[in-house]
């Protein structure tokens, strides 16, 4: 079955306290990307990455971290974690077609985060 | 810089109405639109899309949306709303690359709520 899968789904952490969310797809995909969601400002994106080693900012990288050594796998890491990043995550994933993403993004069930 | 706006971010019909959900775009390039669905605990996922060619698009569930560049529109119509189609929905663009960049832009967020 073609999916992206996010683990974990739901974690409760303290400020400080580094972690990473994995996100993971099985459909040979290269562009990947990572998303906020918070309740009235929709959704954020915070990084992006076209390929292997290929990443860049989406509008709200401040605090994060992204990493892409494989093309299946796209890791958020929230290296020094704040309450301010309490949120709701997701990943997605696209093919890539000839002269930009106009593909449509397949999305990852979503990683609930609490930053106390 | 694209940028996306929903008009509204609550809409309630009423079982059987029409359905219209408002989104106006900011481009400076030819815009690649999306429309995604979000259920309640759910990920996203795809109703429709346009990149080029026909701007009337059909998509899933009985939607469809009318591009329209004069108005910079790309409003979300389906012509009798059904119990289920009670979802958050979210219009988006992406970057083609022209200005180096391949963001994705995601509007607020209109929650829609079907009365019986």
């Amino acid at each position: 079955e073609a999916q992206v899968t996010q683990n974990p789904r739901y974690l409760i952490t303290v400020t400080g306290k580094k972690l990473t969310v994995t996100c993971s797809q099985n459909m040979n995909h290269e562009y990947m990307s990572w998303y906020r969601q918070d309740p009235g400002l929709g959704l954020r994106q915070i990084y992006y990455s076209m390929n292997v080693e290929v990443t860049d900012k989406g509008d709200v990288p401040e605090g994060y971290k992204v990493s892409r050594k494989e093309k299946r796998n796209f890791p958020l890491i929230l290296e020094s974690p704040s309450p301010n990043q309490t949120s709701l995550y997701f990943c997605a994933s696209s093919a890539q077609s000839a002269g930009g993403t106009r593909r449509e993004q397949y999305f990852g069930p979503g990683t609930r985060l609490t930053v106390t | 810089a694209q940028s996306v706006t929903q008009l509204g971010s609550h809409v309630s019909v009423s079982e059987g109405a029409l359905v219209l959900l408002r989104c106006n775009y900011s481009s400076s390039v030819p815009p690649y639109l999306f429309w995604y669905v979000q259920y309640p605990n759910q990920g996203l996922q795809l109703l429709l899309k346009y990149t080029t060619g026909a701007t009337l698009v059909k998509g899933i569930n009985g939607f469809e949306a009318e591009f329209k560049k004069s108005e910079t529109s790309f409003h979300l119509t389906k012509p009798s709303a059904h119990m289920s189609d009670a979802a958050e929905y979210f219009c988006a663009v992406s970057d083609n690359g022209a200005s180096g960049t391949y963001k994705y832009i995601f509007g607020t967020g209109t929650r829609l709520k079907v009365l019986a």
